[in-house]
């Protein structure tokens, strides 16, 4: 079993539909990333959150820490958007990834 | 935003031979840098942990003598791939946390290497 799980696999979605994808772990964690990862491979953090609730322009990133699950949730979709979502927690000097959502969003 | 540089960004060596690949924090310093690989509809998995001044740490399953990791400054991190073999053909990527040397700490990335072996 994977220490973190995301859903889903894989998300189309129409130009201006609200997204949302989830992470759950298994693990204690210091903390939870939400990285973003476009076709030519290059990796943006998105979000490092430890609790509560945070929002960047149109991305907004929940964690549930009894529930041990997270959610990326992305307002007014856009074709830009399109990527792949990676959830990833620390823990201690460990990280451990998902599998990664990949979105594509036709405009 | 903090920057994060690889060099190459991507290259195409022979089975056998080594390969050097350079992670540079471009404004600010990194006692610690992590190294990733990611093979083809994979997602990231963390090969080591790059520790300035010491050893670096190396994940369950990552040959030490084939990933040569020297954290030879708090702004430099070098992996080089030994003996390089087809199997070896993946992205690489490395990251590190600013504020800290922690991996609770954001992580800035760079862009990746492509390494292709034939």
């Amino acid at each position: 079993k994977n220490e973190v799980e995301q859903s889903p696999q894989n998300l189309t979605a129409q130009e201006g539909e609200f997204i949302t994808i989830n992470c759950s772990y298994s693990v204690g964690i210091s903390a939870l990333h939400w990285l973003q990862q476009h076709p030519g491979g290059g990796i943006v953090s998105l979000f490092m959150l430890s609790s509560g609730k945070k929002k960047h322009g149109r991305l907004i990133a929940t964690i549930n820490i009894q529930e041990k699950h997270s959610s990326l949730h992305i307002t007014a979709s856009h074709p830009r958007d399109s990527a792949v979502y990676i959830c990833a927690v620390s823990s201690g000097n460990q990280f451990y990834f998902g599998t990664g959502t990949s979105l594509t969003v036709i405009p | 935003g903090a920057v994060v540089s690889q060099h190459p960004s991507w290259v195409i060596c022979k089975s056998g031979t080594s390969v050097k690949i350079e992670c540079r924090s471009l404004d600010f310093q990194a006692t610690t840098m992590f190294w990733y690989r990611q093979f083809p509809k994979q997602s990231l998995m963390l090969m080591a942990t790059s520790n300035e001044g010491s050893k670096a740490t190396y994940e369950q399953g990552v040959e030490k003598d084939k990933f040569l990791i020297n954290h030879a400054s708090l702004t430099l991190s070098t992996l080089t791939v030994t003996s390089a073999h087809p199997e070896d053909s993946s992205f690489y990527i490395c990251s590190a946390p600013r504020g800290g040397g922690a991996s609770s700490y954001e992580q800035y990335f760079g862009p990746g290497t492509r390494l292709t072996v034939t």
